[in-house]
């Protein structure tokens, strides 16, 4: 079965840092894009950076470049998502997902999420 | 990269049709045929329901069918049924960066 499986919910401080994580099983990991999408509480889907694990290729939207960072260990088929100083407007639920037929502007399979709480 | 432009909500009876508008810019929706729609119930992950502006993967009901036309793509679903109720998102590719989500539009039926 293919499938991406995160990392569970974390509860940080502002200023932690984090690193979350996504595996992907059940297929090649390196000839497929992975993207990071947010949601805020009630809020819509937006997208933060897509990577390709066979080649470390990245690419953030404008709006996460130089907040994120978006790494992959094709070794072990895990996609990261970290952050170095976590801000309270991080809070949110992250996703990761797969690009289909290994192109990147339509993703098929989603990890379950991952909510992220960033409260003092 | 602004959001694609959605309806807040569209609400229909069991078994009507409805049509969802995903409103971008040429250099999003307007340049490319890539325009993605997903549907995503509450509290759970999206779920991947049209690709390539109307093309289908496979598992998903022929109800639902995409169109485009200029830097608007659409998202119609037939035969309205209480399951389809829940937040769809359009997306489309937008050049070398990231894709670009719509506002998301929430589909009630009545």
């Amino acid at each position: 079965e293919v499938q991406l499986v995160q990392s569970g919910a974390e509860v940080k401080k502002p200023g932690e840092s984090l690193k979350i994580s996504c595996k992907g099983s059940g297929y090649s990991f390196t000839s497929y894009w992975i993207g990071w999408v947010r949601q805020m509480p009630g809020k819509g889907l937006e997208w933060m950076g897509i990577i390709y694990p066979g080649d470390s290729d990245t690419r953030y939207s404008p709006s996460f470049q130089g907040q994120v960072t978006i790494s992959a260990d094709k070794s072990i088929s895990t996609a990261y998502l970290q952050w170095s100083s976590l801000k309270a407007s991080d809070t949110a639920m992250y996703y990761c997902a797969r690009g289909y037929a290994g192109a990147h502007d339509a993703f098929d399979i989603w990890g379950q999420g991952t909510m992220v709480t960033v409260s003092s | 990269q602004s959001a694609l432009t959605q309806p807040a909500s569209v609400s229909g009876s069991p078994g009507q049709s409805i049509t969802i508008s995903c409103t971008g810019t040429s250099s999003d929706v307007g340049s490319y045929n890539l325009v993605s729609w997903y549907q995503q119930h509450p509290g759970k992950a999206p779920k991947l329901m049209i690709y390539e502006v109307s093309k289908r993967p496979s598992g998903v009901s022929n109800r639902f069918s995409g169109s485009k036309s200029g830097n608007t793509a659409s998202l119609t679903i037939s035969g309205l049924q209480a399951e389809d109720e829940a937040d769809y998102y359009c997306c489309s590719y937008a050049g070398s960066s990231t894709p670009v989500f719509g506002t998301g539009t929430k589909v009630t039926v009545l």
